[in-house]
């Protein structure tokens, strides 16, 4: 298995534009995680999945931000319309364990 | 809910000194705890997980009721260790579980 796979690895937009970033989980596992990774605020879990299904998206910062799981395989998270302040590294994680995440290489997001 | 903290940033030390990473925890019960490090340009990674009680690099982390704590301990530190490294404990929300992790401590070995 290859693990968990982001795309693209590296982002830069300009302030307004959508965003749209990618994860496939590792096949088999049931849960999927959103988190983003600033120096001030550390690793912020954004929403989480558990069998495709939306289980808390508490951690969204706005409605600017949404996130879709359609399959087991594959799942995105957009921004609409993206703001400076969301300049961060995205990350994304499966698990079919508690506690025991694989995480991706995660999406460098620079919005200018 | 379950709540950690990590109270240093950073942390240095130099090669061949003992390392203590700081994780304190504020709820009752039986927590569960993990460990998780992120090598520099690396994937954040599971190092280990208290109820294993394994020794994962060198790192052992006990869990100490009495003092809410779960500090990560290496005997001696090698420059390979300097990394990021995050407590978290999963918060199980009755039909799945999520992890949220500490802010996180710098751990960087020196000569």
């Amino acid at each position: 298995d290859a693990g968990v796979i982001q795309s693209p690895r590296h982002e830069v937009t300009e302030m307004g534009q959508e965003v749209t970033l990618r994860c496939k989980p590792i096949s088999g596992h049931n849960s999927l995680f959103w988190y983003r990774q600033t120096m001030m605020r550390g690793l912020e879990l954004l929403i989480y999945f558990n069998n495709n299904v939306p289980i808390d998206d508490s951690g969204m910062p706005e409605d600017r931000f949404s996130a879709k799981m359609p399959n087991a395989s594959f799942s995105t998270l957009k921004i609409q319309p993206s703001e400076p302040r969301d300049s961060a590294v995205y990350f994304c994680a499966s698990s079919l364990r508690e506690g025991d995440l694989v995480f991706g290489s995660g999406t460098q997001l620079s919005v200018l | 809910a379950q709540r950690v903290t990590q109270p240093e940033k950073l942390l240095s030390v130099f090669k061949g000194a003992p390392v203590e990473l700081k994780c304190n925890y504020s709820y009752s019960g039986s927590p569960e705890l993990f460990w998780y490090v992120q090598y520099s340009r690396q994937r954040l990674q599971l190092l280990l997980r208290h109820i294993s009680r394994e020794s994962i690099k060198g790192f052992t982390a006990d869990l100490n009721k009495g003092e809410t704590s779960f500090h990560l301990k290496k005997p001696f530190a090698q420059e390979e260790d300097s990394a990021m490294y995050y407590c978290a404990p999963p918060q199980n929300t009755g039909t799945a579980s999520k992890l949220t992790f500490g802010t996180g401590t710098r751990l960087q070995v020196t000569l």
